[in-house]
């Protein structure tokens, strides 16, 4: 199965924009990249997902790479609300049209007032 | 308003007692899933479920039971707790991804997790 790869912690401005990268160097050919988010004592919550071009939504953009061996989650202004754990994700497909999402240990996003 | 909803929030149990958490959505999904947290591990899959009757293994089954009779009730069941399964549930909840719609970003909804402490 394909891991994502993400760095431990981030710190950013509160309204100054965040890149957050994610390594995903074995993604197979059919894929998914989401972005979820964990706000502390909740459960995770969908943020965007991509295939191969870039999108973008009310909470954030995504850029994936040409290879698509690497993307980043942009939240364009960050703010105090953002402070979460973020998870990048790999949802595969397997020929029974069944499918799991493989979760990384997430990138713990602190922002500054 | 939709909602994944688990039962119970917290518990603590002692090792052995056989214990069932509940999970319930209302979004007519077909997918559910169960997941386990723990500090320096991230989220891990115990279980999931592609459609009633349907039940496959994740990443870490051993010591869980699951059922899905119903298409709206995903129960997580731990025949014979043990010490190593305390730990942050979550089940979640999807479309499939094979249902078409166009809307259908397959999104996974969670619960808002059960804190389980065996003894």
């Amino acid at each position: 199965d394909a891991k994502t790869t993400q760095p431990n912690s981030m710190e950013s401005n509160e309204e100054e924009p965040v890149h957050l990268p994610c390594n995903h160097s074995t993604i197979s050919g059919t894929d998914y990249i989401h972005w979820y988010r964990q706000l502390p004592s909740q459960g995770p919550e969908y943020v965007i997902h991509g295939l191969t071009s870039n999108v973008n939504n009310r909470m954030a953009s995504l850029a994936i790479a040409e290879d698509r061996k690497s993307s980043t989650l942009i939240l364009h202004r960050a703010t105090l609300r953002d402070a979460a754990v973020y998870y990048c994700i790999l949802r595969g497909v397997y020929s029974d049209s069944s499918y799991k999402l493989i979760f990384g240990s997430g990138t713990r996003l602190l922002v500054r007032p | 308003e939709a909602q994944v909803t688990q039962n119970p929030r917290y518990l603590i149990t002692v090792t052995g007692k056989k214990l069932t958490v509940t999970c319930s959505q209302n979004m007519n999904h077909e997918y559910m899933s169960w997941y386990r947290q723990d500090p320096g591990l991230g989220l891990r899959q115990i279980y999931y479920s592609m459609n009633v009757e349907v039940t496959d293994k994740g990443d870490v089954p051993e010591g869980y039971k699951v059922s899905r009779k119903e298409k709206r009730n995903f129960p997580l069941i731990l025949e014979s707790p043990s010490p190593n399964q305390t730990s942050l549930y979550f089940c979640a909840s999807s479309l499939s991804i094979g249902s078409g719609a166009r809307s259908n970003t397959g999104e996974l909804f969670f619960g808002e997790g059960s804190r389980l402490t065996v003894l």
